[in-house]
């Protein structure tokens, strides 16, 4: 059974803090990854996709790849209290056919 | 607004009755997958689908669901006698292609299924 494991917090920061969010997978052979951002009663929002490792940025956020360790991570930079949801760790299987996520994280921004 | 577009937002069934849920990927999309999301549980894969195809619905419960994607109109899924289990949000999703970043999804804003 493919598994991605999330914490599933809360995790509570203040506002402009950085907020770091983690993620293991257990299929070596997956080749994309994926986060996504889901408020309360809403769909799943992606955020930012990541295919080799390394970091990859975009604005406030950068994604954080290292297969051979089986983690992800994302950054938030400059934490707003906007950024208040639940963030989901995806993992596309080794066919392309499906997104294997985790929990997710709840993250909590204090003003 | 070309997004995922799914319906109805909210559908209450008794026990026994039937539940179709509709969606229409993104333009330019064509392949649909479906998930759902039980309370306080994450998002499972339940089937993904081209048009006219069914490629993968290893996440498909064996009896009472069912999906389509037919030539024309949107993907459809199908659950015969609803029980209470089957309250959950069911999301559809979309994109491009399978492989490369032409395989990163979008949802559509979900079904709220009550069974009653």
């Amino acid at each position: 059974q493919k598994e991605v494991e999330q914490n599933s917090g809360p995790l509570s920061v203040p506002e402009g803090a950085i907020a770091s969010l983690n993620c293991t997978y257990s299929d070596r052979g997956s080749q994309s990854f994926f986060w996504y951002r889901q408020y309360s009663g809403k769909s799943p929002e992606l955020i930012m996709f990541i295919y080799s490792n390394g970091d990859k940025e975009d604005g406030r956020f950068t994604a954080q790849l290292n297969k051979a360790s089986q983690y992800v991570s994302l950054l938030i930079r400059d934490s707003q209290p906007s950024d208040s949801a639940t963030y989901l760790c995806a993992v596309g299987n080794q066919a392309g056919t499906a997104l294997i996520f985790g929990k997710g994280t709840t993250l909590s921004v204090s003003s | 607004n070309a997004g995922v577009m799914q319906n109805p937002r909210h559908l209450v069934r008794r026990r026994g009755q039937e539940a179709r849920l509709r969606c229409s990927p993104m333009k330019g999309h064509s392949h649909v997958y479906w998930y759902r999301q039980l309370p306080e549980e994450g998002l499972k894969f339940m089937v993904y689908l081209q048009k006219e195809n069914i490629i993968d619905e290893s996440g498909m419960p064996k009896e009472r669901f069912s999906a389509e994607f037919p030539k024309e109109g949107p993907s459809i899924l199908r659950i015969q006698q609803v029980v209470r289990g089957d309250s959950a949000a069911y999301f559809c999703a979309s994109s491009p292609l399978t492989r490369g970043e032409g395989e990163t999804q979008y949802f559509g804003p979900g079904t709220r299924l009550l069974v009653l």
